[in-house]
């Protein structure tokens, strides 16, 4: 029983355009969304997170949006850069300290130059 | 500044042995917590610790899954009796008992 979907295995964005990744989720006890990006070799790195009392949520080229009445969040980056080019994964938390994190299976980013 | 380290980084060990994973957390993280991500897969939650206790081990497979942090800082997770299906990369994290949680570089284990 998968909670946090990510549909996209993966998605491939010319450098300087929006990239867009989503993810869905089942559980409606979840009020507490975070997306992770992790490089090869190397443990996932936080990126940004939003409540659920919040619709959206900005820091720099990063915006994450909520949807909660379809159970729906995306992560957007503009400008995609070559840099970006990583694994993101959604996750869910039901408490606001993010105690148990619930992972999807992540979507491989590239940005090509 | 270090971040939060994970001994081995590889571990090869054949079908039956134990194994014992190690985790450094972030000096004055109070929580801590161990994730196991099979391949192609995202991080599945195994159990967390608030300072030296376990408060939540339902994500632990089997009985043959440990866990173990006993002064609050280095914590260890053993494997006995290794199968072939505990392949796989585990992750550990800590926070300073906020949702954003720093993970170290994980620990692979290959159970051949």
């Amino acid at each position: 029983d998968q909670q946090v979907k990510q549909n996209s295995p993966s998605l491939s964005v010319q450098e300087g355009r929006i990239s867009i990744l989503n993810c869905d989720y089942t559980n409606s006890m979840f009020d507490y969304f975070l997306w992770y990006k992790k490089y090869p070799a190397e443990g996932p790195t936080f990126l940004i997170s939003i409540s659920s009392i919040k619709d959206k949520n900005e820091d720099g080229r990063f915006t994450v949006f909520l949807n909660k009445s379809a159970k729906h969040l995306s992560l957007h980056i503009v400008p995609s850069q070559p840099g970006d080019s990583a694994v993101y994964f959604c996750a869910a938390s039901t408490d606001r300290y993010g105690n148990k994190l619930v992972f999807g299976a992540g979507t491989i980013l590239r940005v090509k130059s | 500044g270090a971040g939060v380290s994970q001994s081995p980084r590889y571990k090869v060990a054949k079908r039956g042995q134990d194994v014992a994973l190690r985790c450094d957390p972030i000096s004055g993280h109070v929580s801590l917590f161990w994730y196991q991500q099979a391949l192609g897969q995202g991080p599945e939650f195994l159990t967390y610790f608030q300072n030296e206790a376990q408060l939540d081990k339902s994500g632990l497979p089997s009985d043959r899954f440990f866990a173990e942090r006993p002064e609050g800082s280095v914590s260890t997770l053993k494997i006995q009796r290794t199968q072939k299906e505990d392949s796989a990369v585990y992750l550990c994290a800590s926070s300073w008992d906020s949702y954003e949680q720093y993970f170290g570089p994980g620990t692979r284990l290959t159970v051949t």
